[in-house]
């Protein structure tokens, strides 16, 4: 069964702090996502990894697939109230698009 | 592009009612559907793959008898939760694939969610 770790589990900071979550399985995957949620809305997505080492950029917001496609990071940089949220990775095996979510990071920006 | 509605947003039923709970793709058509649950404070929670015509893929530990799919068409799978009890209280998900070839095809794209409080 895969299992995606997430860490940390929560995360209060200041705004204007950087921080960093990880997604860290022992499972290679082919894609993946990792996506923001509010209360009691579905998770929307931010970005999609596919080759090992990659690199993406949204703004403040840094992703790297790690070079085994084993795991993910994702950096933010000056954050903001606007960020609080749920963030979640979701990996996908190679041939499927089923994605299987990771454990969470919930993460609360004081303004 | 790519939106998928679920409708109800919220339901309420007492316990030994069945409830359905409805996933669209409003502007693309989704071979695949996927859903999820999600308890509070917690992360999505794979139940089943839906294909168009076929049977739904259930996940281990997931009783397909408590959890009925039907992808019936293109635009429209349906979870129905029979003889619901409180703990299967839970924030329910869908997301559609879109067919292979087209732009919508290239990921999952989620619905809203529903939210089933079991009395």
């Amino acid at each position: 069964t895969q299992l995606l770790e997430q860490s940390p589990q929560f995360l209060s900071i200041q705004e204007g702090e950087n921080l960093t979550v990880y997604c860290n399985s022992s499972s290679v995957f082919s894609s993946l996502q990792w996506y923001r949620q509010e209360p009691g809305e579905g998770p929307v997505l931010l970005v999609t990894v596919v080759t090992g080492g990659e690199v993406k950029k949204l703004k403040r917001l840094t992703f790297q697939f790690g070079d085994a496609r084993k795991d993910s990071s994702l950096h933010i940089t000056a954050a903001q109230p606007g960020d609080t949220g749920l963030y979640l990775c979701a990996g996908a095996t190679s041939g499927t698009y089923k994605y299987i979510f990771g454990t969470g990071t919930r993460l609360k920006v004081l303004a | 592009g790519a939106v998928v509605s679920q409708h109800p947003s919220w339901v309420i039923c007492k316990s030994g009612t069945s409830v359905k709970i409805e996933c669209r793709s409003l502007d693309f058509q989704a071979t695949t559907m996927f859903w999820y649950r999600q308890f509070p404070k917690q992360s999505l929670m794979l139940m089943a793959t839906s294909n168009e015509g076929s049977k739904a893929t259930y996940e281990q530990g997931v009783e397909k008898d408590k959890f009925l799919i039907n992808h019936a068409s293109l635009t429209l799978s349906t979870l129905t939760v029979t003889s619901a009890h409180p703990e299967d209280s839970s924030f329910y998900i869908c997301s559609a694939r879109g067919l292979a070839g087209e732009r919508s095809s290239d990921t999952q794209y989620f619905g809203p969610g529903t939210r089933l409080t079991v009395l």
